[in-house]
């Protein structure tokens, strides 16, 4: 257990569906991250939010929309998908301005789009 | 953007010996960290190292940012080593940022 948990940890759904992905960390970091991990490819990052407020949006399309109420949670909503967004969804946290700005990692959400 | 190349991709090992893994970074970097993926999916941070030279019991790393590469070494190797290792880097006015190679796939047979 990394401080970081991420629901849920398996979901399928179809092109069409509505889903959401959450992820809540307990560390007391300021900023947290959703980064995406497909096969054969490097972990992309995709969204980051620093005190509640989004500061990178790294070109994601718009069928992803992040949502961060508080600096504790941090939400992806899902719709609309395509089989090649398949992926798992990795979420982040740290604490900007540490100087060490490590990355927390939860576990993951592995996602299959049919 | 900053370019991040670890080699080798895919390292099968033998219980009980040693590895080099190596991270190659185009851009000079103010922030290196490895991480540990295991097969379930989980990502650990192993080490932050931007420079100098780091031990954790079997594992240490050693980072030369003036030759922009890094060294993950791994002694007397598990099973439970077996995994993904990754290195990110972040460069430029980023603090923020951290930009994955591709990962080296470890397979530490008993």
């Amino acid at each position: 257990e990394t401080g970081v948990t991420q629901t849920p940890r398996h979901l399928v759904m179809g092109m069409t569906n509505k889903k959401s992905l959450k992820c809540e960390q307990h560390l007391g970091h300021n900023a947290m991250y959703w980064y995406k991990q497909s096969a054969k490819k490097p972990l992309e990052l995709m969204f980051v939010y620093n005190f509640k407020e989004q500061t990178e949006n790294n070109s994601v399309p718009s069928r992803f929309s992040p949502e961060c109420p508080n600096s504790s949670h941090l939400f992806l909503h899902l719709h609309t998908l395509q089989p090649e967004d398949s992926a798992l969804y990795l979420c982040a946290s740290n604490q900007l301005a540490s100087g060490a700005n490590v990355l927390t990692f939860g576990a993951g959400s592995r996602l299959t789009v049919l | 953007g900053i370019q991040v190349e670890q080699s080798p991709p895919d390292l099968i090992l033998q219980e009980g010996a040693n590895s080099t893994l190596r991270c190659n970074f185009s851009d000079s970097v103010n922030n290196l960290q490895w991480f540990h993926q295991n097969p379930w999916g989980q990502l650990i941070n192993l080490f932050y190292i931007p420079s100098g030279t780091k031990q954790n019991g079997r594992l240490s790393a050693t980072t030369v940012a003036t030759e922009r590469y890094s060294l993950l070494y791994i002694s007397s190797s598990q099973t439970t080593d077996s995994g993904v290792y990754f290195c990110a880097v972040v460069s430029g006015g980023s603090n923020y940022k951290l930009t994955f190679g591709k990962g080296t796939l470890l397979t530490v047979n008993p």
